[in-house]
């Protein structure tokens, strides 16, 4: 079992759809967990991070279920410009907790 | 606020050559980090280093060194290039505490002949 999976996509939704991604990861022990966002031949960049409460950056909602080990980001209101790739994060305290697992990214299209 | 440089941003080799990718941060980090990219296979750690003058294998070591030169400067060696490692090479820093999210340079895209 992968670290952490994604399913890979593609998510074609219409503007102003909301859409969801889950991502399941494999250590219990897990403590840190991040969204990050990619566009095409571009760097990841953070898009935010997770809390356990759960939280919102406006369109954007993350989760996290700790007992069932996934993670979850809703994005509503989509716009063109939310086209990306979503990689999940995940700090598996491996390493003394410098080494993030990523996913290999959830591809979103979003069209007019 | 520069954050995280790499140089170059594009380069051509042929096979057997050698060459160093640079990395440069200015954010104070603790821990920096080397990653390469394909199509179709996420992103896969080459070397890490936790902090300055110590550095662990990742998940593809093999064909690659690194140095730590100092905190702010982690660079990465290919010996003898080979055709696999044309790639999308990422470098990131992390501060050093634990639930800290990393920052990454905006990529060297290496082509190899």
């Amino acid at each position: 079992r992968k670290e952490v999976e994604q399913d890979p996509g593609p998510f074609n939704v219409p503007e102003g759809a909301t859409v969801a991604f889950n991502c399941t990861y494999s250590n219990s022990a897990s403590q840190s967990f991040f969204w990050y966002r990619q566009d095409c031949r571009k760097e990841p960049k953070l898009l935010m991070s997770v809390y356990s409460s759960g939280n919102e950056d406006g369109r954007f909602t993350a989760q996290l279920n700790r007992a069932s080990q996934y993670i979850s980001l809703l994005i509503r209101d989509s716009k063109l410009s939310d086209s990306a790739t979503y990689l999940c994060v995940v700090n598996p305290l491996t390493g003394g907790g410098n080494k993030l697992t990523f996913g290999t990214g959830t591809q979103l299209k979003v069209e007019l | 606020n520069a954050g995280v440089t790499q140089t170059p941003k594009f380069q051509v080799l042929k096979t057997g050559q050698s060459m160093t990718l640079q990395c440069a941060q200015d954010m104070n980090h603790n821990s920096m980090y080397w990653y390469r990219q394909d199509p179709g296979m996420g992103l896969r750690l080459i070397y890490y280093s936790a902090s300055e003058g110590t550095t662990d294998k990742g998940e593809v070591p093999n064909g690659y060194n690194v140095s730590r030169l100092n905190k702010r400067e982690f660079s990465l060696r290919l010996e003898s290039a080979a055709p696999s490692q044309t790639s999308v090479y990422f470098c990131a820093t992390k501060p050093g505490q634990v639930n800290q999210p990393q920052h990454f340079g905006d990529g060297t895209r290496l082509s190899i002949l």
